[in-house]
């Protein structure tokens, strides 16, 4: 089956620590994207993907980092400079511009 | 940056109604979609209504698209319980920066048994 999947689902982390969610596609997409929602609110846009070994920054990309190694995969890292990481963070897919685009399940971050 | 505005942001309807929600958004746009989110999960794909559409269907659901006052409505015509979730508009812009599609901030719909 054809799909979008992230890891943990459920993820927590303690101050000052870097965490990595994981995102894997095997859609052949191009584009790859990572946004953050919060309670009750829309998506935000972090960072995107077009092609292999390019990214873009989104709209709030400070204390967040990706890379595009494989087309397939597209990991998100939450540094210790994101001082408010507590969300649910949201990965997804598509062919390219001007088509669907495909979510992951979504991984819950909490800091503790 | 999110340049959709959903409404209205909450609707509560009873089973067997139907619910209609409305997208707005700001610039010229190749396409407008709409994606359903049930609690706690990822968006899901309904529909794609290109700028040169005005009315699209699929099963229960009916979008509507005029591009003159920059407005797309989502209708879910004899809702169920299971219809409940929050529903999201995202456009593709023309030209520029198209490669990302812009989010509205979506409207809950909670349908009562």
């Amino acid at each position: 089956d054809g799909g979008i999947t992230q890891s943990p689902k459920y993820l927590f982390r303690k101050e000052g620590q870097n965490v990595t969610l994981s995102c894997e596609q095997n859609l052949n997409h191009d584009a790859m994207y990572w946004y953050r929602q919060d309670p009750g609110q829309g998506l935000r846009l972090i960072y995107y993907s077009q092609i292999v070994n390019d990214f873009q920054k989104g709209d709030i990309a400070e204390g967040y980092s990706v890379s595009r190694e494989k087309k397939e995969s597209f990991p998100l890292t939450v540094t210790s400079a994101q001082k408010n990481p507590t969300a649910f963070y949201l990965c997804a897919s598509r062919i390219g511009p001007n088509t669907e685009a495909f979510f992951g399940q979504g991984t819950r971050l909490t800091v503790v | 940056s999110q340049q959709g505005e959903e409404d209205p942001q909450a609707l509560s309807i009873q089973e067997g109604e139907n619910a209609t929600m409305n997208c707005s958004y700001k610039t010229s746009i190749n396409n407008l979609q709409w994606y359903r989110q049930n609690s706690g999960r990822g968006l899901v794909h309904l529909i794609l209504i290109r700028s040169n559409e005005r009315e699209k269907h699929s099963g229960r659901l009916r979008v509507t698209l005029d591009t003159s006052k920059k407005s797309s409505s989502l209708l879910i015509t004899a809702s169920r319980a299971a219809d409940t979730a929050s529903y999201f508009c995202a456009t593709d812009a023309v030209g520029g920066n198209n490669r990302k599609l812009i989010w509205g901030l979506g409207t809950s719909l909670a349908v009562n048994p």
